[in-house]
């Protein structure tokens, strides 16, 4: 069976930091992309960032730009996101899901994360 | 940039059609998602028109012009839920979500 788990969120003061991690298992890990997809409390999808299978090619919402990176390990099986310099707005539940081009599909069941002082 | 636009809610009565769009396609195949309450979305639509095995062949979807529609025949109370539409971007590589689409089964 397919499976993403993501864990690391948690609550942050407003210009913190915070990594995300989503452990795959299931599947042929290196044979996708990856994506980051999040979601503020009450409101709808938003992309954040996606990756190539062997990490050589990343992007990025303009929303996120400059303060996420995206990165993977293939050896363990795990997609991450360093977030950085992180604001009230970067409040939402942060999920992974395998691809990147094309559909994401499936996907993990989310990482809560609260900027707040 | 790229908006995709869906209406916010859609309602229908159990055993009839529900239709839902997705405007402003200008590149790329569409792809639909369901999310029900506390859930993780899950796809059930893909590249326009491809289902999913173990998603009911009630769930269909075109796209024709600028327009991706997912259409749910035969709706029933556990179809009640949240559907967002997808593309990816190539000129840009970015995704891009619709802004959703409450689908309430009266």
């Amino acid at each position: 069976e397919v499976q993403l788990l993501e864990s690391g969120g948690g609550v942050v003061r407003p210009g913190g930091s915070l990594r995300l991690s989503c452990a795959a298992s299931g599947f042929t890990f290196d044979d996708y992309g990856m994506s980051w997809v999040r979601q503020p409390p009450g409101k709808g999808l938003e992309w954040v960032s996606s990756i190539n299978w062997n990490g050589d090619s990343t992007d990025y919402a303009d929303s996120v730009k400059g303060r996420f990176t995206i990165s993977r390990d293939n050896a363990k099986k795990s997609l991450y996101v360093q977030m950085r310099s992180l604001r009230a707005e970067d409040t939402a539940i942060y999920y992974c899901a395998r691809g990147r081009i094309g559909r994401f599909d499936p996907w993990g069941q989310g990482t809560l994360v609260t900027v707040s002082a | 940039s790229y908006v995709l636009t869906q209406p916010p809610s859609v309602s229908v009565a159990p055993g009839k059609t529900a239709r839902i769009t997705c405007g402003g396609i200008h590149t790329g195949s569409a792809h639909w998602y369901q999310q029900q309450p506390g859930q993780a979305p899950v796809v059930v639509i893909y590249d326009d028109s491809d289902r999913p095995s173990g998603i009911p062949e009630r769930f269909s979807g075109s796209n024709s012009g600028n327009t991706a529609t997912l259409t749910i025949s035969r709706v029933e109370a556990g179809d009640e839920a949240d559907y967002y539409c997808q593309v990816w971007d190539g000129f840009s590589d970015h995704g891009v979500f619709g802004g959703g689409t409450k689908l309430t089964v009266l």
